[in-house]
């Protein structure tokens, strides 16, 4: 079975730009929560979806969006880009919302903002 | 104080040995308690997850939790310079308004030395 999957791997953006991050959970799962790593730190939470609808949000400005289609799938935006934004972003599904059930990470897209 | 806390590292073991490696959390109704590991560059993959008090094996891992004491911990035994890796502590903790979200510690760097 596929895990899940992100796109793009890399990317490299400016300031004040804006970006679509990608992700299809594991088959049957429903849940996607996304997450921002930066170097030295856990994943820190940024969203929650669940049979899409938003079921959390972190403490992240209202730059950051995202949204589930029908399939499941998922995608983070991120508006006006600022160099601190420059993180591994990370998505994982998971069969129900709330942090019960075990999530399972995709490979990632290392954003770079210059 | 945070909300899950790691020993900061970073730790060195002799392959072979056992590496203890720790985690306290705030949220005393939490019920959901994972460790993920995470190489260098890559993203998180599941270890353990742990529901009740007590222990938990697998192979080479065992996780403890004491609710009581609010402690999660996971013992590696042989370790092998191949376990070389950050570990993520993540406990299902309240975040946004009533919401219950996986929340990440810093991670604890483990080196298994030749």
């Amino acid at each position: 079975d596929a895990g899940v999957t992100q796109s793009p791997t890399h990317l490299i953006k400016t300031r004040g730009q804006h970006v679509t991050l990608r992700c299809s959970p594991i088959s049957g799962h429903k849940s996607v929560s996304w997450y921002q790593q930066v170097l030295g730190q856990g994943p820190q939470f940024i969203f929650q979806y669940y049979e899409k609808e938003e079921r959390g949000r972190g403490n992240f400005p209202d730059r950051f969006s995202a949204r589930q289609f029908p399939n499941y799938s998922s995608e983070l935006n991120v508006n006006a880009l600022l160099l601190g934004d420059s993180a591994l972003y990370l998505c994982a599904s998971s069969f129900r919302p709330g942090g019960e059930d075990t999530q399972y990470f995709g490979p990632g897209t290392r954003l770079t903002v210059l | 104080q945070k909300e899950v806390e790691q020993n900061s590292g970073p730790l060195s073991v002799p392959e072979g040995a056992i590496a203890s490696l720790n985690c306290t959390y705030s949220d005393r109704v939490s019920q959901s308690f994972f460790w993920y590991r995470q190489y260098s560059g890559k993203s998180p993959e599941l270890i353990m997850s742990i529901y009740s008090n007590g222990d938990k094996e697998d192979g080479r891992f065992t996780a403890q939790l004491n609710k009581a004491s609010q402690y999660v911990s996971l013992l590696i035994r042989d370790s092998q310079p191949s376990d070389s890796a950050t570990y993520l502590c993540a406990v299902n903790i309240v975040s946004s308004g009533s919401a219950r979200q996986l929340t990440f510690g810093s991670g604890t760097q483990l080196t298994v030395l030749p």
